[in-house]
This record gives C-alpha cells, sequence and structure tokens, in this order.
C-alpha cells in the first residue's frame, strides 16, 4: 500500500483563520479523496481531488469553504477557511491503491477551532 | 443511494473473548466491502475487504465473509486481546469506476484484561 503523509497533524486554529493541510504519497495515484471525521462521528468524503483540474465536490461541501488543489499524481491540499468551531474535525487525505478499489488512508490532521 | 449499518456500540469484551461486530447494507451493482480500524489517536488502517459473493476477507485473526443474500459483511474474531481496542468501520464502494467510499457510523470495541 502506498505511504501516505498528512501535515500537520495536529492544531489549534483561531476562529476566522483558515488552514491548509497537505497530503503527499510516495508513488504517483490516480485518486486522491479528502475525508472528514467529526468528533465521534463517522467519515464523510468532502471532495476528489482531481489532477489538473476543479475538484468534485459532495453534496454540502463547497469550494469555497474546502478549496483544494491537485498539481501532480502525488500531493495535494485541502484548505479549510474561515474557521469556526463547528470545523473541528479529523481531517483525512486517502488515495485508491494499486489494487483498484481499495482506498487507503493517511493519519489525519486533527484539528480544534478555538 | 449506499448505505451501511453497524451494530451499536460501545462493544465491552474481557481477552479471549469471541467477537462479532455485525454490518449490512444497501447497494447498487456488485460493491466492494470493508472493514476500517482506527486505534485511539490514529487514523484509518485497512483491516480486511472482500470484492464479490462469498469471498472471505482476513487479517490478524479477524475475518468477514461477503453474504450477498443477506446483505451482510460481519466482523469476527475468535480471541480478542487488549490491543485490538478500537474503533471499527464497516464500508462499501460501489466498485466499478466509483471509489467513494460509504461508512458505517462505527463501533468502539474495548477489550479488557
Amino acid at each position: 500500500s502506498a505511504v501516505i503523509s498528512q501535515k500537520p497533524s495536529r492544531d489549534i486554529c483561531q476562529r476566522g483563520t483558515s488552514l491548509t493541510i497537505q497530503c503527499q504519497v510516495d508513488s504517483q495515484v490516480t485518486m486522491m479523496f479528502w475525508y472528514r471525521q467529526q468528533p465521534g462521528q463517522s467519515l464523510t468524503l468532502i471532495a476528489t481531488a482531481n489532477q489538473g483540474s476543479e475538484a468534485t465536490y459532495e453534496s454540502g461541501f463547497v469550494i469555497d469553504k474546502f478549496p483544494i488543489s491537485r498539481p501532480n499524481l502525488t500531493f495535494s491540499t485541502l484548505t479549510v477557511s474561515n474557521m469556526s468551531p463547528e470545523d473541528s474535525s479529523i481531517y483525512l487525505c486517502s488515495v485508491q491503491g494499486a489494487q483498484g478499489n481499495t482506498i487507503y488512508f493517511g493519519e489525519g490532521s486533527w484539528l480544534t477551532v478555538v | 443511494g449506499n448505505s451501511v449499518t453497524q451494530m451499536e456500540g460501545p462493544v465491552t469484551l474481557s481477552e479471549e473473548a469471541f467477537l462479532t461486530i455485525n454490518c449490512t447494507y444497501t447497494a447498487t451493482g456488485y460493491p466492494s466491502l470493508f472493514w476500517y480500524v482506527q486505534y485511539p489517536g490514529e487514523g484509518l488502517q485497512l483491516l480486511l475487504k472482500a470484492t464479490k459473493a462469498d469471498d472471505k476477507g482476513s487479517n490478524k485473526g479477524f475475518e468477514a465473509t461477503y453474504r450477498k443474500e443477506t446483505t451482510s459483511f460481519h466482523l469476527e474474531k475468535g480471541s480478542v486481546q487488549v490491543s485490538d481496542s478500537a474503533v471499527y468501520f464497516c464500508a462499501l464502494n460501489s466498485g466499478g469506476s466509483n471509489y467513494k467510499l460509504t461508512f458505517g457510523k462505527g463501533t468502539l470495541l474495548t477489550v479488557n484484561p
């Protein structure tokens, strides 16, 4: 499986600020995804990060709030904009594995907004 | 649309007890099924998977069999350890070129010595 590194691993952020999370994969991958896990909840897909084009967002998530970049096949960023306490979550980068339909996750970025 | 229903937790067991965490699903097409595990303070790790009916996924003593007739993918382990304490998520994707995962709500397992 691919090795997926996320930065930062944890952060405490002030309300109204924005934070960019980086995701680096040790091999080229076609599909990259961003998920959110709110406290005590399951995971929800935010968007699919498309290389060379705009991300594809799921219902309830918009580009202005969660802009995503994917400049190449090994790297993506997710920005959480104008944060509020409701954005306190774990944000997880994930990639499609070499075996096709298996998805692997990074360690997550644990954000607390105060 | 797709959905996954997991056994409500938390589940508390003694070491060496038998574990079952129930998972049923609703999906179109021929989904692939997964169990992920989240240890305290960590991200998600793939535990096991099955891609077609009657497949059995297994890893670290855990097993789950893809039962199309009952739309289930129950997780089992014959003898749990304290180190198995974690949150377990059942998930599916629709297969083909659709890699979006639909997750269950997760089941917290605590194993006491």
